[in-house]
């Protein structure tokens, strides 16, 4: 079946525009999370999405950064005022609920990622 | 704070050897772990998945051992091929389901 999905792969931005990066995950997987990976640097976490709780924001940079996500599909990750720093690939994963009673978390799948490129 | 390291940073071994990668974490409390492989501009691929309750598992070539109590992971890649050149990425999963990474071992592999 289809895989998470991302868009778009790539994206030049100017310093102090707004960018948008989209997240479609797998069909079924209630979480929902977005990672950033800089140049030379590991995955940090970003924020988490699980049905409709609210969402875990704890690894969210600044506040130039929110993400929506409408039930348990698409997932937007909005960088406002875009800075140099915030040059990275912007990977997007998702599961079945991570939390289910009896178990614990599920595999995390990853889309390809969005490279943004910040000019 | 959930911490992971690996070691080492990069790795170079000629075709055919048998290698081992670490992974350590300073917090016990961890409901599985991951290693995935990542390659030059694409995303995470899965290669195995441990349960904290579970001591190993296998896949093909590869072998991940998992020592909770001791916060340890290693990862073995039998007779090493140049295709399994890329950065290998260990990963624990917390009381989220959020992953903690860390900062990934560089193989390559010359033929």
């Amino acid at each position: 079946g289809a895989g998470v999905s991302q868009s778009p792969s790539n994206k030049v931005t100017e310093k102090g525009k707004d960018v948008e990066l989209r997240c479609d995950p797998i069909s079924g997987h209630t979480a929902l999370y977005w990672y950033r990976q800089r140049l030379g640097q590991g995955l940090e976490f970003l924020i988490y999405f699980q049905g409709n709780s609210a969402p875990d924001k704890s690894g969210l940079p600044s506040d130039r950064f929110s993400a929506e996500r409408t039930g348990e599909s698409v997932s937007t990750l909005t960088i406002q005022r875009t800075q140099q720093e915030d040059s990275a690939v912007y990977l997007c994963a998702s599961s079945l609920n991570p939390l289910r009673f009896g178990g614990g978390p599920y595999e995390q799948y990853f889309g390809p990622g969005t490279r943004l490129t910040v000019t | 704070k959930q911490e992971v390291t690996q070691i080492p940073a990069a790795l170079s071994v000629p075709e055919g050897e048998n290698l081992v990668l670490n992974c350590s974490f300073t917090d016990s409390a961890i409901y599985n772990l991951q290693w995935f492989r990542q390659d030059p501009g694409k995303g995470l691929t899965s290669l195995l998945l441990i349960q904290s309750s579970q001591r190993e598992q296998t896949s093909g070539r590869l072998n991940a051992s998992l020592d909770k109590s001791s916060g340890r992971s290693t990862l073995y890649i039998a007779a090493s091929q140049p295709g399994d050149s890329a950065t290998y990425l260990c990963a624990v999963t917390g009381n989220t389901g959020k992953l903690i990474f860390g900062q990934g071992t560089t193989l390559q592999v010359k033929p």
